[in-house]
C-alpha cells in the first residue's frame, strides 16, 4: 500500500508570491491534516479535511487555505508569502477520524527568500 | 486549550537507557501517541497509550498516567540510529480534533 505522498519535496519562493502544495493520502484514508513544522514551534496544526469538508482549523492567518477533492487528495495554498512561512509542511492521513494514528508524508520544505 | 511539554534536547550514550518525559494538560483526553522523526524525514508512529500503565514493544516502551497527565518513552540498549526527535501527541476524544503535538525532544546518541 503506497504511503502518503507530498509534492513537491522542495520549493523556493520569494516574498509576496503564492504557493500550492499537494498531498495524496493513503488509499482509503478520508481524513487529511496539514501541519507546519519549524525548529522553534514544532508541529503546528493548520487544518483538517474529511470528505471535502474542512472540519478543523488551526490558528493561522487567512493567507493559509486548503481544500480536499473527491478522491481525498488535498492541497494547501499560501498566498502573499512571508519569510516566516519558511518551514516543513507535513500532511498526515487517517482512515476516518482525525484523533487516531496519523500517517505522515515526507513533507514539503518551503523556503521563502 | 492544550499544553504539552517535553524537554528540548537530551544526550545519551550508546547501549544505555534513556527516558523522555511528556506532560500534558488537556480536556477531553483520549490517548497519547509517540512518534519518531529522523532529520529530514516524516514522523513515524512508535506507540499509543490509552490506558494507564506500561506498553512494551521491543527496545521501546511507553508509559501513561492519565491522572497525572504524564507519559514517558523509554528507549533501551540505545543505538546510534536512535538519534532523532521524539514527539508526543495528545489525542482528543472528539473524532474531529486532530492530534496536538509537543515541540519534540531531540535525542543525540553518542559513542
Amino acid at each position: 500500500k503506497a504511503g502518503v505522498t507530498q509534492t513537491p519535496r522542495y520549493l523556493i519562493k520569494t516574498r509576496g508570491q503564492q504557493v500550492t502544495l499537494s498531498c495524496s493520502p493513503i488509499s482509503g484514508h478520508r481524513s487529511v491534516s496539514w501541519y507546519q513544522q519549524t525548529p522553534g514551534q514544532g508541529l503546528q496544526f493548520l487544518f483538517e479535511y474529511f470528505s471535502e469538508t474542512q472540519r478543523n482549523k488551526g490558528n493561522f492567518p487567512g493567507r493559509f487555505s486548503g481544500r480536499q477533492f473527491s478522491n481525498s487528495r488535498s492541497e494547501m495554498n499560501v498566498s502573499t508569502l512571508e519569510l516566516g512561512d519558511s518551514a516543513l509542511y507535513l500532511c498526515a492521513s487517517s482512515p476516518r477520524t482525525a484523533n487516531t494514528e496519523a500517517f505522515f508524508g515526507q513533507g514539503t520544505r518551503l523556503t521563502v527568500v | 486549550g492544550q499544553n504539552i511539554d517535553q524537554p528540548t534536547e537530551m544526550t545519551a550514550t550508546e547501549g544505555a537507557i534513556v527516558q523522555i518525559n511528556c506532560t500534558y494538560q488537556t480536556s477531553g483526553f483520549n490517548g497519547l501517541f509517540w512518534y519518531q522523526q529522523h532529520a529530514g524525514e516524516a514522523p513515524t508512529f512508535l506507540s499509543y497509550n490509552v490506558l494507564d500503565g506500561l506498553e512494551e514493544k521491543g527496545r521501546f516502551s511507553s508509559f501513561l498516567s492519565r491522572s497525572k497527565g504524564y507519559s514517558y518513552l523509554l528507549l533501551k540498549e540505545l543505538q546510534m540510529k536512535d538519534s532523532a526527535s521524539y514527539l508526543c501527541a495528545v489525542s482528543h476524544n472528539s473524532g474531529n480534533t486532530p492530534l496536538v503535538f509537543g515541540k519534540g525532544t531531540r535525542l543525540s546518541v553518542i559513542a
